[in-house]
């Protein structure tokens, strides 16, 4: 089963943040928050992982509360190539003792990017 | 940017046959993963290799299914007996190490007539 909830899909005007939440009130001291998205007929596609800090990279912000039961995926500036589906996921970090880095993948958030 | 390939992109055929999906990972990139995506779900690893390695096969269907690395860089994964309900995606993925981001190839989608 996956460790995260995440809304089945939401709406974003083109141009405006687009702000994906996730709950993963199970989380370990020793597991990352990822997000991937995949794009219709595409594999996923990495986007941001995170441990305890607020993380930002060339495509995305995340934003990891103080107790990491939940964080948000921000897209400062949404187009319509954003339209994807978001999958937040827990995996472990290296200093698990973890031999395998499998990632579980929930049903993820449909994110459609309106004109 | 390097990408993962896989082949064929779509393959059509019916129940009863054997169908092979070939995968070659990133250059350099030491483990690879399977996957299988169900229609309106996420993808499920299916095996794990590390170079020439399995490091986790618990998910594969080991009577029908077979996967192998077997120089360590490309990979294939076979089923044999093919059944209706493998119909599913296929992704690829690699990672330079088991503990980086993966890399996932565009898949092959499987059709069982």
């Amino acid at each position: 089963d996956a460790k995260t909830t995440q809304p089945p899909s939401m709406d974003c005007a083109e141009g405006r943040a687009a702000n994906l939440p996730c709950n993963h009130s199970t989380i370990s001291g020793n597991e990352y928050v990822y997000w991937y998205r995949q794009i219709h007929s595409q594999g996923p596609q990495y986007i941001i992982h995170g441990l305890k800090n607020n993380e930002t990279n060339e495509m995305a912000s995340l934003i990891i509360t103080e107790d990491r039961k939940s964080s948000t995926l921000i897209l400062p500036h949404a187009t319509l190539r954003d339209t994807a589906v978001y999958y937040c996921i827990v995996s472990p970090t290296p200093y698990s003792g973890a031999g395998s880095y499998q990632l579980t993948f929930g049903k993820g958030t449909k994110l459609s990017v309106i004109p | 940017e390097a990408e993962v390939a896989q082949s064929p992109r779509y393959k059509i055929t019916e129940k009863s046959q054997a169908v092979a999906f070939w995968c070659d990972p990133i250059s350099g990139h030491a483990t690879l993963y399977w996957y299988r995506q169900i229609l309106g779900q996420g993808p499920e690893l299916l095996v794990q290799f590390q170079d020439e390695s399995v490091v986790d096969d618990s998910q594969l269907p080991k009577d029908r299914f077979s996967a192998e690395r077997l120089k360590g860089v490309d990979s294939t994964l076979k089923i044999q007996p093919a059944e209706l309900g493998d119909s599913a995606m296929y992704l690829c993925a690699s990672s330079f190490t088991w503990d980086q981001p993966q890399h996932f190839g565009d898949g092959t989608r499987l059709s069982i007539l």
